[in-house]
């Protein structure tokens, strides 16, 4: 089993929509957690970290359910310019940071 | 402010032959951090270095190696090279070792192994 395994997509959706991503970790002792968004060919980029009580940033919110040891992200509103591969990422106590294999997302008009 | 910054940005080898990758950190930050991306992959993590010790090692096989100098750049190494080990090479800088720090990552070196 992986350590961290996420919807395997694609999701293809209109503008407007809203979409939902999950993951899933195995490792107990992790303790931070990420989603970050990878464009075609380009480096990832933090997209947000996910806390605890849940937390929102403007269209994005992100929430972690440690006992279920579950993740989600939430885009409210789809742009098209939100298309990318978003993967979900945990981190245990350094930097020793684990990637899911990333869920696809492409927006239409 | 410059951003992570690697090189070169594209490399082909043969199988047998050694490599090696550079990185230069975002400036004041001390720990790098090594990913190997393979097409339709996350990235996998490889090393991580700060203050120019090894604070990290995922699993990878002994041909990988990397070093930070003092400058807090970075290089990779990767000897005898497989076809498998074509892929992105992701360098990662933040400026502590611990806890929640966000990673900034360069634009990565791709490696094709023929």
């Amino acid at each position: 089993r992986k350590e961290v395994e996420q919807d395997p997509g694609p999701f293809n959706v209109p503008e407007g929509a809203t979409v939902a991503f999950n993951c899933t970790y195995s490792n107990s002792a992790s303790q931070s957690f990420f989603w970050y968004r990878q464009d075609c060919r380009k480096e990832p980029k933090l997209l947000m970290s996910v806390y605890s009580s849940g937390n929102e940033d403007g269209r994005f919110t992100a929430q972690l359910n440690r006992a279920s040891q579950y993740i989600s992200l939430l885009i409210r509103d789809s742009k098209l310019s939100d298309s990318a591969t978003y993967l979900c990422v945990v981190k245990k106590g350094n930097n020793d940071m684990r990637f899911g294999a990333g869920t696809r997302l492409t927006v239409k008009p | 402010d410059a951003g992570v910054t690697q090189s070169p940005t594209h490399l082909i080898k043969t199988r047998g032959q050694q490599v090696t990758l550079r990185c230069s950190p975002i400036s004041g930050h001390k720990s790098v951090s090594w990913y190997q991306q393979v097409l339709g992959q996350g990235p996998q993590f490889i090393f991580q270095y700060y203050e120019k010790e090894e604070r990290g090692r995922g699993n990878f096989p002994d041909r990988f190696s990397a070093r930070q100098f003092p400058n807090y750049s970075s290089e990779l190494n990767v000897n005898a090279l497989l076809l498998g080990d074509s892929a992105l090479y992701l360098c990662a800088s933040s400026s502590r070792d611990y806890r929640v720090e966000t990673q900034y990552f360069g634009p990565g070196t791709r490696l094709l192994v023929l």
